[in-house]
């Protein structure tokens, strides 16, 4: 599986675009990009998964380029709420089932 | 749907004491995955189950651990002579193939070792 790299926190002001970016240079054919966010206490929570290009679905969307060594995740007019880790994970397509979670971007919504 | 359901949701226990957590996945999800997530770390992968089989396990899971899924409904995750290192946050997940990427959680048990 891909290892991912991304920052290991953010702050944001309410009401913008938060833009968190992942890089996965060694991706593999059947790897896919998948997304999840944890607020304090709570298990983890699917945003969103892709493989390249655009994905968009109601919380989020998520870019993938063409060479696939990096991802950006998008959540359009942050609010308070929105303060959580945000994991970036490769996902293989081929076989194993298990998600490999790293460290995560702590994102901080300032009001 | 009631979601994934974990019991106890805290436990605290003396060192080499036996403790065993309960996970209740989502009915109709055929998978169910246990994780291990330790302060300031992401989850890590321990086991996975689909249906009653388990499939894989990871190293993490040493032979203290052992986890069970009869009748492949609800899970145990077992742990026996429990050390100070096993102080973590259990969690568990389940999916539905095909989107087994997309993965349930619940709010875990908070295990505490003194």
């Amino acid at each position: 599986l891909a290892k991912t790299t991304q920052p290991i926190s953010m702050d944001s002001y309410e009401g913008q675009e938060v833009n968190i970016t992942c890089s996965h240079n060694n991706i593999a054919t059947n790897d896919y990009i998948t997304w999840y966010q944890q607020f304090p206490s709570q298990g983890p929570r699917f945003i969103i998964q892709g493989y390249k290009t655009k994905v968009t679905n109601e919380v989020a969307s998520l870019f993938i380029p063409a060479d696939r060594k990096s991802s950006t995740l998008s959540l359009p007019r942050v609010s308070l709420s929105d303060t959580a880790v945000y994991y970036c994970l490769s996902y293989s397509g081929a076989g194993s089932y298990q998600l490999t979670f790293g460290k995560g971007t702590k994102l901080s919504v300032i009001p | 749907d009631t979601g994934v359901s974990q019991d106890p949701r805290h436990k605290i226990t003396k060192r080499g004491q036996n403790v065993t957590f309960r996970c209740d996945p989502i009915s109709e999800h055929n998978r169910l995955y246990w994780y291990r997530q330790t302060l300031g770390q992401g989850p890590e992968f321990l086991t996975y189950f689909q249906n009653e089989a388990q499939l894989e396990k990871s190293r993490l899971l040493s032979d203290r651990f052992s986890a069970e899924r009869p009748k492949g409904s609800f899970s145990t995750l077992e742990i026996q002579r429990t050390e100070q290192g096993d102080s973590a946050m259990y969690l568990c997940a389940s999916s539905l193939a095909p989107r087994q990427y997309e993965q349930y959680f619940g709010p875990g048990t908070r295990l505490t070792v003194t």
